[in-house]
Formats: structure tokens, C-alpha cells, sequence
């Protein structure tokens, strides 16, 4: 139980271009999804925190209005790089918790994008 | 959040115990204790989670004194397959805040 899957697993774009990707919690009810990103051989970076039907909480520095974040319904929350560049091309990772109260997070498999 | 400091790298054997201590010297009252381990190009993977003493699973034991300014993960009898990174996290809600982790490299 408790699965994440992401799509796609990898993509590459054009600069200028915008890419989105899919989080699903594909078992359970996520009321609140995690975007991060990271970079070869660095950690985890927490962009923004994403509750079902309300607006997403960016983290300080983090661009709201070119990593757009929705999250239309309990099982789906989607990224979208706009106007991509190369210096976004990273490992972006989604989570999903099954409550508010909960600490353990369902981390989808990633998906990396390259910008050429 | 609490910061949390571990080792950068830590080698073993096949069949060994693998201990990775966390300091954690600001640990409020309600944060808990959590370990994470990750495969190259995957997401990360909840090992175990402890507020204090100890706590076993089927996979690893956390230790937690009881200052739990620190903490211990302990791998049983590792294999090839547990050559991975592993972070400790330390909080009181849901956000997480990954710190550089430890690579644990197991060689047969």
C-alpha cells in the first residue's frame, strides 16, 4: 500500500518551454503533497507544500510563479516548470502523507528533466 | 526544524551491523525522530521512526537516549542491496527538511 507514482520518468525539453509533471498517490487519499528537487549527489530541497483544493505553500526562494503547482484532487498534484532552462534541468521528486498529523511520507520514484 | 548532523560516508561488509548516529542538539519537545534511505535516482524510502528509547522494526532499530540529542540507526547484518544513502530527519509536523545524509557503501 500507500504508492506514489510519478509521470514521466524522465523528459526532455526545449529552453523556453514549459514541462509538467504528474504526482499520484495511486491507494490512498492525499490531502497534502510535497514537491522537491535535487541535484546530482545533494539532497532533498522542499519547493513547495501542497494541500487538495487550496493554494500551494512555496518555500523561500522558490519561484511560485514558474514551478506552478496544483493539486485538483486527493490522489493527483501536477508541476509545471514554465519557460524551462537549462539550470532547471534536476531531479524532481513528489510525496504524499495520508494526514496532516502524519510524518511518514510516500515519495514517488522522481522524474528527471533535462533542458537543453 | 532541528539541524541534524551525521557522517558523509561510512563503509561496510556484507553480513555486518551498520550504527549511524544523528546528533540532534536542538530536538524540541514534539519533534520526532525519522531515517530515510535512498537509491540512486529513486525517491526517497521511510526506514523507521522513534520520539525516544527504542524502537524496532523489520528492517532497522532506532536508538534514542534519553536526552535524545542523538540517535541511531542500526542496520542488521547488511547486504549489497543496502548500499544507499540515509538521512535523518527531525521534526514536529509533516514538513521535511533533508539534510546531507550518510552514503553507506556495503562491499562483499
Amino acid at each position: 500500500g500507500a504508492v506514489v507514482s510519478q509521470h514521466p520518468s524522465r523528459v526532455i525539453c526545449k529552453s523556453g518551454t514549459s514541462v509538467k509533471i504528474e504526482c499520484r498517490s495511486l491507494d490512498f487519499q492525499a490531502t497534502t503533497m510535497f514537491w522537491y528537487r535535487q541535484f546530482p549527489k545533494k539532497s532533498l530541497m522542499l519547493m513547495a507544500t501542497s494541500n487538495e483544493g487550496s493554494k500551494a505553500t512555496y518555500e523561500q526562494g522558490v519561484e511560485k510563479d514558474k514551478f506552478l503547482i496544483n493539486h485538483a484532487s486527493l490522489t493527483l498534484s501536477t508541476l509545471t516548470v514554465t519557460s524551462a532552462h537549462p539550470e532547471d534541468s534536476s531531479f524532481y521528486i513528489c510525496s504524499a502523507t495520508t494526514s496532516p498529523q502524519s510524518y511518514e511520507q510516500y515519495f514517488g520514484p522522481g522524474t528527471r528533466l533535462t533542458v537543453t | 526544524l532541528a539541524k541534524t548532523t551525521q557522517p558523509i560516508s561510512m563503509d561496510s561488509y556484507e553480513g555486518q551491523e551498520v550504527n549511524i548516529t544523528c546528533s540532534h542538539n536542538n530536538i524540541a519537545t514534539n519533534d520526532y525522530i525519522t531515517w530515510y534511505q535512498q537509491f540512486p535516482s529513486q525517491g526517497p524510502r521511510f526506514i523507521i521512526q522513534g520520539y525516544k528509547t527504542k524502537v524496532t522494526n523489520e528492517v532497522a532499530s532506532l536508538f534514542i537516549p534519553a536526552d535524545r540529542k542523538s540517535s541511531t540507526l542500526s542496520l542488521p547484518r547488511v547486504s549489497l542491496s543496502d548500499t544507499a544513502v540515509y538521512y535523518c530527519l527531525v521534526g514536529g509536523d509533516y514538513k521535511l527538511s533533508f539534510g546531507a545524509g550518510t552514503t553507506v557503501t556495503v562491499r562483499a
